[in-house]
C-alpha cells in the first residue's frame, strides 16, 4: 500500500494564483520529498526536506513538514502555464531503505 | 552530465512473451531503482540494485528480475508477461549512501501487453 496520501487528486487554478498540495504518511520518515511529472515522462525532484526541519523554500516553492501529524504540504506561488503537471509527494521510511510515493495530485494551470 | 537513459521508450508485446528494459545511470551514480507506474496503482518500487547486488526488493512476483552490472547499467526483465504488466517502468539512479536521497528519473520504458 502506499504510504503518502495527497490531497486533493486534482487541482484546476487559475495563471498567477497560488497552489497547495497536500500529503500525509503512516510512519516516521528520514525526509520526505516532492517531485514533479509531466504527462507521461519521468519524475523531476523539486525539493527534500528531512524530518528535522519544519520549512524549506527554493524559489516558488515552498514546502513545509509537521512529523506529529505525519503530514507535508507543498506551495507553488504565483502559478504558470508551464507549472502544469502531476507533483508526488515521496516518503523515506525509516529502516525502508525506499522511497514510496503517494498517488499523485493533478494540477492544471489555466491561462 | 548525461541524465539517466532508458531504453527502449515504447515496446508492444503479447501475452506471455517476456521483455527486457535497460537502464543507464548518470556517470558516478552507483544505485540504480526501477518503479512501476500504473493509473491503479501509481508509483509501485520494483527493486533496488548497487554495486550489482539487489539491495531492496518490492512486492512483486517472481516475474519480475533484475540485475546491474559492474558499469553502473541495469536491467530489468518481465517473463510470462500478463495482460496488468502493461505501464510505464522508471529508472531512478542516485549516487548512494545509507539515507535516500534525491533520485534522478530517466524518461521512463512504456510498456503494452495486448
Amino acid at each position: 500500500s502506499q504510504q503518502g496520501e495527497e490531497d486533493p487528486q486534482a487541482l484546476s487554478i487559475q495563471e498567477g494564483e497560488n497552489a497547495t498540495m497536500n500529503c500525509s504518511y503512516k510512519t516516521s520518515i528520514n525526509n520526505l520529498q516532492w517531485y514533479r511529472q509531466n504527462s507521461g515522462r519521468g519524475l523531476v525532484h523539486l525539493i527534500l526536506i528531512r524530518s528535522n526541519e519544519r520549512e524549506k523554500h527554493s524559489g516558488r516553492l515552498r514546502v513545509t513538514l509537521d512529523t506529529s501529524k505525519k503530514s507535508s504540504s507543498l506551495l507553488i506561488t504565483a502559478s504558470r502555464a508551464a507549472d502544469t503537471a502531476s507533483y508526488f509527494c515521496a516518503t523515506d521510511p525509516q529502516g525502508a531503505q525506499k522511497l514510496v510515493f503517494g498517488q499523485g495530485t493533478r494540477l492544471t494551470i489555466n491561462p | 552530465k548525461a541524465g539517466v537513459t532508458q531504453t527502449p521508450r515504447y515496446l508492444i508485446k503479447t501475452r506471455g512473451q517476456q521483455v527486457t528494459l535497460s537502464c543507464s545511470p548518470i556517470s558516478g551514480h552507483r544505485s540504480v531503482s526501477w518503479y512501476q507506474q500504473t493509473p491503479g496503482q501509481g508509483l509501485q518500487f520494483l527493486f533496488e540494485y548497487f554495486s550489482e547486488t539487489q539491495r531492496n526488493k518490492g512486492n512483486f512476483p517472481g516475474r519480475f528480475s533484475g540485475r546491474q552490472f559492474s558499469n553502473s547499467r541495469s536491467e530489468m526483465n518481465v517473463s510470462t508477461l500478463e495482460l496488468g504488466d502493461s505501464a510505464l517502468y522508471l529508472c531512478a539512479s542516485k549516487v548512494s549512501g545509507r539515507s535516500t536521497g534525491e533520485l534522478f528519473f530517466g524518461e521512463g520504458s512504456r510498456l503494452t501487453v495486448l
